[in-house]
């Protein structure tokens, strides 16, 4: 069965330095593997997503994130954070390879803040 | 804005009712997901619907009932409403293919008491 793991329930960064969103998955074949973001009282936006192409995937507003078979990891980053990071942060797998959508099986988000 | 609308956007039922909650796919999707995302967690997958027929289900029980219609509209329906089931519902609606993406609205808030 597929699972992600978010190894940090919250992240606070000072605005202007590093993001770093861990996340670990388990699965039992090549994983379809995606990254949402949840800005408070809004529906959820997707940033990125890993389908067996480049193992560096790089999506909206910045962010980045690297597949890493051997460590069945798939963080996220962002070298500069901005004050409109401030959100919660999801790393997602779905239950079918090549990228088709299939049912996405959540983490249990990570909250940023960015402080001034 | 992503294109999915769902309504309404909030929702106070009692226990043991019955709610109803719809949602209107992106235009050219005929895929429509659930979600229910608890206070604090992730969303969780209800069931999903292709093409008006059941595609997928996840780990609810069969009080969580859905349909989709010819126009791939959808609607969730959750009978015997208990405390457990407060939660921000979602849907996604997605097209066909290999690397399709899942819109998703911005969600029903259902207050169960």
């Amino acid at each position: 069965a597929q699972s992600v793991t978010q190894l940090d329930s919250h992240v606070s960064v000072s605005e202007g330095t590093p993001v770093l969103l861990r996340c670990n998955y388990s699965s039992s074949y090549s994983p379809s593997l995606f990254w949402y973001v949840q800005h408070p009282n809004k529906g959820l936006q997707l940033l990125l997503k890993y389908t067996s192409a480049a193992t560096l995937v790089k999506g909206i507003n910045g962010f980045e994130a690297e597949f890493k078979k051997s460590e069945t990891s798939f963080h996220l980053t962002k070298p500069s954070a901005h004050m409109s990071d401030a959100a919660e942060y999801f790393c997602v797998v779905s239950d079918r390879s090549g990228g088709s959508q299939g049912n996405l099986i959540f983490g249990k988000g990570t909250k940023l803040s960015v402080k001034p | 804005e992503t294109g999915v609308t769902q309504s309404p956007t909030h929702l106070i039922k009692t226990r043991g009712q019955q709610v109803t909650l719809r949602c209107s796919s992106q235009s050219g999707h005929n895929t429509v997901s659930w979600y229910q995302q608890a206070l604090g967690q992730g969303p969780q997958f209800i069931f999903q619907y292709y093409r008006e027929e059941e595609n997928g289900r996840g780990n609810f029980p069969p009080r969580f009932s859905g349909l989709q219609f010819p126009n791939y509209s959808s609607e969730l329906n959750v009978n015997a409403l208990e405390l457990d089931d407060s939660a921000l519902y979602l849907c996604a609606s997605s097209g066909t293919g290999s690397s399709t993406e899942a819109f998703f609205g911005q969600g029903t808030r259902l207050t169960v008491v």
